[in-house]
């Protein structure tokens, strides 16, 4: 029972290096999120989707790109990675929007 | 700024001890949902509160949600040190068009 898997799960780039996380969950969810976790900051939404082919801006989109090509995965990409974006990045996903969220376990990724 | 503040920040407390913690706002949400994350795991969903001074049991917590669905608060009985992690609360706006989350409370009980 797989829920909702990330992958990688740590990764360090270089400034201006580009990178995609993958997310994936067999659930059927029809939703989909992307956050990230910073300390004393709390979890904050990158990007969401409503379903295959839609995404939507989250709170702190610049800087990120998303695509849900297929209904159980969802991709963020960085194009440029800079400092400001260190930090563990969560997937998530749920039959309701913004509600009983299931979480991946996290990519820790470090932009030297 | 619509702000969830979680209080304490960091709570370490002895097996067996009773605690409470707090997510309070100045907005109305429609729901509210607490989360427990352990190191290196996300989140995980513990309960959802819904109505005006609700309150729900998950044997040793105890959830409840304010009168006016501006705050809640997290009671735990005799804890554990498999209560050890990161505490978490998370408000739905009206319309289930957003959610925020409060930068949460770190607990450690120690056996």
């Amino acid at each position: 029972n797989a829920g909702v898997t990330q992958t990688p799960k740590f990764r360090v780039l270089k400034t201006g290096q580009s990178m995609t996380l993958l997310c994936a969950q067999d659930m059927n969810h029809e939703y989909m999120y992307w956050y990230r976790q910073d300390p004393g900051m709390g979890l904050r939404l990158i990007h969401y989707s409503v379903g295959e082919g839609t995404t939507a801006k989250g709170e702190v989109p610049d800087g990120y790109n998303v695509s849900r090509l297929k209904k159980q995965n969802f991709l963020l990409g960085l194009e440029s990675a800079a400092p400001s974006q260190t930090s563990v990045y969560f997937c998530a996903s749920s039959y309701v929007l913004f509600e009983k969220l299931f979480f991946g376990s996290g990519t820790q990724l470090s932009v030297l | 700024t619509q702000l969830l503040e979680q209080s304490p920040q960091f709570l370490s407390i002895q097996e067996g001890e009773n605690l409470t913690v707090y997510c309070n706002s100045s907005s109305v949400f429609s729901s509210l949902q607490w989360y427990r994350q352990e190191p290196g795991e996300g989140p995980v969903l513990l309960v959802t509160v819904v109505t005006g001074g609700e309150v729900k049991k998950l044997k040793r917590l105890t959830f409840q949600f304010g009168d006016a669905r501006k705050d809640s608060s997290l009671h735990i009985t005799a804890a554990q040190p498999g209560d050890t992690g990161l505490y978490l609360c998370a408000g739905v706006y009206t319309g289930g068009f957003k959610t925020i989350f409060g930068a949460g409370t770190r607990l450690f009980v120690k056996a």
